[in-house]
């Protein structure tokens, strides 16, 4: 079965500083894995997707992962945090054969001025 | 973009009593709609996926008699929890999915629905 682990629930940096949100995926086939960010009171809003072409995927609002099937990892990075990405992060990986989307536990993003 | 939208945003109801909430894709069609749920400080948990036309797939330990699906057309889905109790209470969360769109697996979310039971 595809799951997928954020191994950190709570992430904090300064403003400014590279931002690293981290992600495990285990998966029997090559998944599609995404990254979601969920404002408070807002929808969640699609960062990037990662399909089985380039391994690094670049998103919106400056971020990127990086597709490494030899660590089974699609961490999130941004080289300089700025206070809106404060937020909760979710990484997802899409079921095979189905349409469904199984989210990580969420990693939340603080950021200090 | 892809937007979809969901109404009421927030809803307080007395418990035993019945709340609709509706899922609108606005600028396409959807024909695939999945309904979450997510509580405080939790991941967001797939309840049911929902296909125009046809009746909903629940996932495991989802009550269909609870929680009704309804995908009368391709931009609309509703969730209607019956005879609501406190433990009802939580966000809730719908999802669409472009018909036929290449890379199917994108979905896009609505900005939920604060559901409080009293």
């Amino acid at each position: 079965a595809q799951s997928v682990t954020q191994l950190d629930s709570h992430v904090s940096v300064s403003e400014g500083t590279p931002v690293l949100l981290r992600c495990n995926y285990s998966s029997s086939y090559s998944p599609s894995l995404f990254w979601y960010v969920q404002h408070p009171n807002k929808g969640l809003q699609l960062l990037l997707k990662y399909t089985s072409a380039a391994t690094l995927v670049k998103g919106i609002n400056g971020f990127e992962a990086e597709f490494k099937k030899s660590e089974t990892s699609f961490h999130l990075t941004k080289p300089s945090a700025h206070m809106s990405d404060a937020a909760e992060y979710f990484c997802v990986v899409s079921a095979l054969n189905t349409d469904k989307l199984i989210f990580g536990t969420g990693t939340r993003l603080q950021v200090f001025p | 973009g892809a937007v979809v939208s969901q109404h009421p945003s927030r809803v307080i109801c007395k418990s035993g009593t019945s709340v609709k909430i509706e899922c609108r894709s606005l600028d396409f069609q959807a024909t695939t709609m999945f309904w979450y749920r997510q509580f405080p400080k939790q991941s967001l948990m797939l309840m049911a996926t929902s296909n125009e036309g046809s009746k909903a797939t629940y996932e495991q330990g989802v009550e269909k008699d609870k929680f009704l699906i309804n995908h009368a057309s391709l931009t609309l889905s509703t969730l209607t929890v019956t005879s609501a109790h406190p433990e009802d209470s939580s966000f809730y969360i719908c999802s669409a999915r472009f018909a036929g769109e290449w890379g199917r697996e994108t979905q896009y979310f609505g900005p939920g629905t604060r559901l409080l039971v009293l």
